[in-house]
């Protein structure tokens, strides 16, 4: 049980460039969800998804797309990266009970040039 | 709006020594709140998820209490230890939706010296 992984773990890239996070999870999760965290800023949720086929924008959802076309994976797309998003990327998954906490990933740090 | 704050944001203290660690929001219409843990350059792990409906949870030497009417959760940590240095986040969870959404406070940063 491997529980959240994200690939890749670090990531650098020029400004213009895209790139695709890949989120997993084997826990059978109906929630998912992209956070970044920054300093000073704490985490910042990105986007959201209550359930394979459906993503929701969170607080901070502008120049990232999501999509969650299988139950267990959530990829978070960056079409044209930009200095502001370099920042570190943690996907978290929590299951439908109402007393389910969220399992986080290890976190992706990407650093845009 | 829901807003969650932590005081101290940094917090360092000497091995062995108790201490507490505060969380505040301001509605106190919450479904239940949160405690984790962050390690440097690591994701974060659940600690504690005390519901509404409950005063305290606890977990080993970790206690964790919750005050709707104040406002307020505290994070008792006893008898410290080096191995306890990380950051403690407490998050909350609204009534409003049905997205498992949950609003962070920004954390205490701890370090336990020998």
């Amino acid at each position: 049980n491997a529980g959240v992984t994200q690939t890749p773990k670090f990531r650098v890239l020029k400004t213009g460039q895209s790139m695709t996070l890949l989120c997993a999870q084997d826990m059978n999760h109906e929630y998912m969800y992209w956070y970044r965290q920054d300093p000073g800023m704490g985490l910042r949720l990105i986007h959201y998804s209550v359930g394979e086929g459906t993503t929701a924008k969170g607080e901070v959802p502008d120049g990232y797309n999501v999509s969650r076309l299988k139950k267990q994976n959530f990829l978070l797309g960056l079409e044209s990266a930009a200095p502001s998003q370099t920042s570190v990327y943690f996907c978290a998954s929590t299951g439908q009970g109402a007393t389910d906490t969220q399992y986080f990933g290890p976190g992706t740090r990407l650093t845009v040039l | 709006k829901q807003e969650v704050t932590q005081i101290p944001a940094a917090l360092s203290v000497p091995e062995g020594e108790n201490l507490v660690l505060n969380c505040s929001f301001t509605d106190s219409a919450i479904y239940n709140l949160q405690w984790f843990r962050q390690d440097p350059g690591k994701g974060l792990t659940s600690l504690l998820l005390i519901q509404s409906s409950q005063r305290e949870q606890t977990s080993g030497r970790l206690n964790a209490s919750l005050d709707k009417s104040s406002g307020r959760s505290t994070l008792y940590i006893a008898a410290s230890q080096p191995g306890d240095s990380a950051t403690y986040l407490c998050a909350v969870k609204d009534h409003a939706g049905n997205n498992r959404k949950l609003i962070w406070g920004l954390g205490t940063s701890l370090a336990v010296n020998p």
